[in-house]
């Protein structure tokens, strides 16, 4: 099983739909959680930090249940600038082990 | 404020070649990470440096892969002799740790793209 498991995708989505992704993590020492986004050919950047149960900025909402180990993101009133790749990162720091533990990414075309 | 640097952004090498990749990390960033991508499969880690030190290089795939920060501040990765499976994007990363929160976050650059033929 791998460490970081993510909805497979593709979605294709309307401007101004919500969409969420889904994403499941196996070791339960994992400590903070991400959501990177990364446009074809480029860096991943980072679009939110998850350190609690959840957390919003603006039309993106992160929730986390560590029960479950399960995080997920939802974008409201979609763009057609949130085209991208969405990558579900854990890390499981603890002393100095701070490696990042990727997802394969859900990718994501907004239509006009 | 720059962000992580690499050079070269693209690299085209011949099986048995060596190859050196090079990171600059953001100014003041202590913890320098390295990160693979091959076609196909998620990023993965390589090896992460705190300051000129290794602290965890439990990524990196066999010893002909060398990465060395020496003074602390740019990384270089160097491949040697290069094969056919290295290819891929590599990524550096940078963080500096907060003292009050702990938090961690990784600011990646925009990557090296090898191909080995």
């Amino acid at each position: 099983r791998k460490e970081v498991e993510q909805d497979p995708g593709p979605f294709n989505v309307p401007e101004g739909a919500t969409v969420a992704f889904n994403c499941t993590y196996s070791n339960s020492a994992s400590q903070s959680f991400f959501w990177y986004r990364q446009d074809c050919r480029k860096e991943p950047k980072l679009l939110m930090s998850v350190y609690s149960s959840g957390n919003e900025d603006g039309r993106f909402t992160a929730q986390l249940n560590r029960a479950s180990q399960y995080i997920s993101l939802l974008i409201r009133d979609s763009k057609l600038s949130d085209s991208a790749t969405y990558l579900c990162v854990v890390n499981r720091w603890g002393g100095s082990n701070y490696k990042l533990t990727f997802g394969k990414g859900t990718l994501l075309t907004v239509n006009p | 404020e720059a962000g992580v640097t690499q050079f070269p952004s693209h690299s085209v090498i011949e099986k048995g070649q060596t190859v050196t990749l090079r990171c600059d990390p953001i100014s003041g960033h202590d913890n320098l990470y390295w990160y693979r991508r091959v076609m196909g499969k998620e990023i993965k880690f390589l090896l992460h440096f705190v300051k000129e030190s290794k602290q965890d290089e439990s990524g990196m795939p066999n010893n002909r892969f060398l990465a060395e920060r020496t003074g602390g501040t740019y990384s270089t990765l160097k491949v040697q002799p290069a094969e056919l499976e290295d290819s891929g994007v590599y990524f550096c990363a940078s963080s500096q740790v907060s003292e009050t929160s702990g938090r961690n976050e990784q600011f990646f650059g925009p990557g090296t793209r090898l191909t080995v033929l």
